[in-house]
């Protein structure tokens, strides 16, 4: 089974911190993603990777930067954590390039920021 | 990058199969349908996709219109613990899933 792991399922932090959130997957995948989910904004994407050292930016990349130093790890950094960062933040991981594009998710990180 | 319209919400009763309709008028010829489903507190899990032809696996069936412009996700006999929100999903152009809100599924005793 693949397995998509994320370093922390709750996480609080101050106004101001520098946060890094890690994502892990053991399947070999090229692609990772981050996103985040709140009410009633459904899953928004912040930054992907097709490959090691690459990013590109989603849809709401600002105030977020990434880090793909290795295959398996996908790196969000929130440089200066602001309260409108409070979210849930999941982490996910495809295959190459194919016909299917299926998506394994982490189980999430709940961040809040105070 | 097409999009998907499903209901808010939706009951259905233990045992019996949910029918949950997704409509996505503006999807392209390559472009497939997916259906995931998010339990309170976890990550998304993918349940299934399709491009043309219905599908089927151990967790659900997905049947598309002969147009393609919409789909329809059966849980043939659902339980209380496939409560969840259900996301229909077309690929986005940048290799990424575009959510929704998806539809609320509510499983009842």
């Amino acid at each position: 089974d693949v397995k998509v792991t994320q370093s922390s399922r709750y996480l609080v932090k101050r106004t101001g911190e520098k946060v890094f959130l890690e994502c892990v997957q053991d399947m070999d995948h090229e692609n990772m993603f981050w996103y985040r989910q709140d009410p009633g904004l459904g899953l928004r994407l912040i930054y992907f990777s097709y490959d090691v050292k690459m990013k590109e930016k989603g849809d709401i990349p600002e105030g977020y930067s990434v880090s793909r130093e290795k295959k398996e790890r996908f790196s969000l950094i929130l440089e200066s954590a602001s309260t409108n960062q409070t979210s849930m933040y999941l982490c996910a991981s495809r295959a190459g390039d194919s016909g299917s594009y299926e998506q394994y998710f982490g189980p999430g990180t709940r961040l809040t920021v105070t | 990058d097409a999009k998907t319209t499903q209901p808010t919400s939706m009951d259905c009763a233990e045992g019996r199969a949910a029918n949950l309709p997704c409509n996505h008028s503006t999807i392209s010829g390559n472009e497939y349908v997916y259906w995931y489903r998010q339990i309170h507190s976890q990550g998304p899990q993918y349940i299934i996709h399709g491009l043309k032809n219905n599908e089927t696996n151990e967790m659900a069936s997905l049947i598309i219109t002969e147009d393609r412009k919409s789909s329809t996700l059966i849980l043939p006999h659902a339980t209380l613990r496939d409560t969840a929100v259900y996301y229909c999903i077309v690929r986005g152009s940048q290799g990424n899933l575009i959510f929704g809100k998806g539809t609320k599924l509510s499983v009842k005793p």
